[in-house]
């Protein structure tokens, strides 16, 4: 598509339950990024995908957290047992894989956990 | 590691007044270094880059910013501001390894204009 698609735009969800955030890349971009936004800790790089590739899940804040990729495109973001210090903006990015392009972010999905 | 410092989070200019945005950076290697600008409710839009050559880039909406090694410096720049610059500007930096351009982010300068 014309730009980086993220769903749900916003997600309330209780305490303890698991949630999906979806990422639907720009075609053709091989390198897929997910960064979390929250007032306390800026943003913060989660996970950084090549193809279905992850090689650098380093970001990623616990064990809760795991991301998946599949066709080169599509990407969700889950995190299981939802706690309340999840609550955040999550962002997806993609770019062409090197180059210095710079991302195109998507809206990003607004996850609030009560 | 990498870390990016954003002097002031926020700033307040004048309408038609000049907006400096100030970045520092650190990096073991020659780095890869980008504003993104944050309007309300909205992902992240690249303003500019800096990869290698010019070290005066330019982007869009009117902005500017020069790598100045020396200095460790990336500081964001527009003669004249508009109501429409109001937004919340990031600094990043990136190290590339094997293809991986995360971005280390500073934490943002609020820039609000004053008619």
């Amino acid at each position: 598509g014309a730009g980086v698609s993220q769903s749900p735009s916003n997600k309330v969800t209780e305490k303890g339950k698991d949630v999906e955030l979806r990422c639907d890349p720009i075609s053709g971009h091989t390198a897929l990024y997910w960064y979390r936004q929250s007032l306390g800790q800026g943003l913060e790089f989660l996970i950084y995908f090549q193809g279905n590739s992850a090689p650098d899940k380093s970001g990623l804040p616990s064990d809760r957290f795991s991301a998946e990729r599949t066709g080169g495109s599509v990407s969700t973001l889950t995190i299981q047992r939802t706690q309340q210090e999840d609550s955040a903006v999550y962002l997806c990015a993609s770019s062409l894989s090197t180059g210095g392009h710079g991302y195109t972010f998507g809206s990003g999905t607004r996850l609030t956990v009560v | 590691a990498q870390s990016v410092t954003q002097l002031g989070s926020h700033v307040s200019v004048s309408e038609g007044a000049l907006v400096l945005l100030r970045c520092n950076y650190s990096s073991s290697v020659p780095p890869y270094l980008f504003w993104y600008v944050q309007y309300p409710n909205q992902g992240l839009q690249l303003l500019l880059k800096y990869t290698t050559g010019a070290t005066l880039v330019k982007g869009i909406n009117g902005f500017e910013a020069e790598f100045k090694k020396s200095e460790t410096s990336f500081h964001l720049t527009k003669p004249s501001a508009h109501m429409s610059d109001a937004a919340e500007y990031f600094c990043a930096v990136s190290e590339t390894n094997f293809g991986n351009e995360k971005l280390t982010f500073g934490t943002g300068t609020r820039l609000t204009i004053i008619p």
